[in-house]
């Protein structure tokens, strides 16, 4: 079946360092992807997406590329902040009929000291 | 624009008790579903629907039940609560069409004693 695999945590880094957060999926078909982030005592908010192939999703300067030779879609960032500490997680959706079941990696919990 | 709306935010329980998890949305979506997450584990789907009157299991269904009345509304029906439901469950809603976002709620954290 469908699986996301995400670069374990936490993380910590040092504001304005260079972010990045590995994924990795498995999935038959051709999923859209994407990156969610969970604030603290928060939900899920979409952070950035891809439906195909070569795809950036982009967004409050966090970048992912849609690669499918390599089945892969990391989060980079070049600044962060210390807003930016949160939960990320990668997730697929290959929809099937109308389930638009998203699958997701495990999260990995970033921290940003000044 | 209240988006998604999940009640109670917190709840404890014990053994064997019943609850109901409420969740609504004003986006007139189609879909909407219901995950649990759990430490390491990331969210998994509970149950999901496509529309009023549909509903399908998603890939923890055990102990959970659900039912869709009308559009916005998407209630979670745990029957008889066990500790391992100990958990914070999310509702998330999408309209059908395209790769859209899903939308959560703010989450319900459920303690089972």
């Amino acid at each position: 079946g469908d699986s996301v695999t995400q670069m374990e945590g936490p993380v910590t880094l040092s504001e304005e360092a260079f972010l990045t957060i590995n994924c990795t999926y498995t999935a038959t078909g051709y999923p859209s992807l994407f990156w969610y982030v969970q604030y603290p005592g928060e939900g899920l908010q979409l952070l950035l997406k891809a439906t195909k192939a070569d795809d950036k999703g982009s967004n409050k300067g966090f970048e992912a590329t849609y690669r499918k030779e390599t089945t892969s879609f990391h989060l980079e960032k070049g600044s962060v902040q210390v807003s930016d500490s949160a939960v990320y997680f990668c997730a697929l959706s290959a929809s099937n009929f109308g389930n638009e079941k998203l699958t997701f990696g495990t999260g990995t919990r970033l921290t940003i000291i000044p | 624009n209240a988006g998604v709306t999940q009640t109670p935010k917190f709840q404890v329980l014990k053994t064997g008790q019943s609850m109901t998890l409420q969740c609504a949305q004003d986006m007139n979506h189609e879909y909407m579903s219901w995950y649990r997450q759990d430490p390491g584990m990331g969210l998994r789907l509970i149950h999901y629907s496509v529309g009023a009157g549909i509903t399908d299991q998603g890939e923890v269904p055990n102990g959970y039940n659900v039912s869709r009345s009308t559009t916005e509304d998407f209630p979670l029906r745990l029957l008889s609560a066990a500790p391992s439901q100990t958990s914070v469950y999310f509702c998330a809603s999408k309209g059908l069409a395209g790769a859209g976002e899903q939308y959560f709620g703010p989450g319900t954290r459920l303690t089972v004693t």
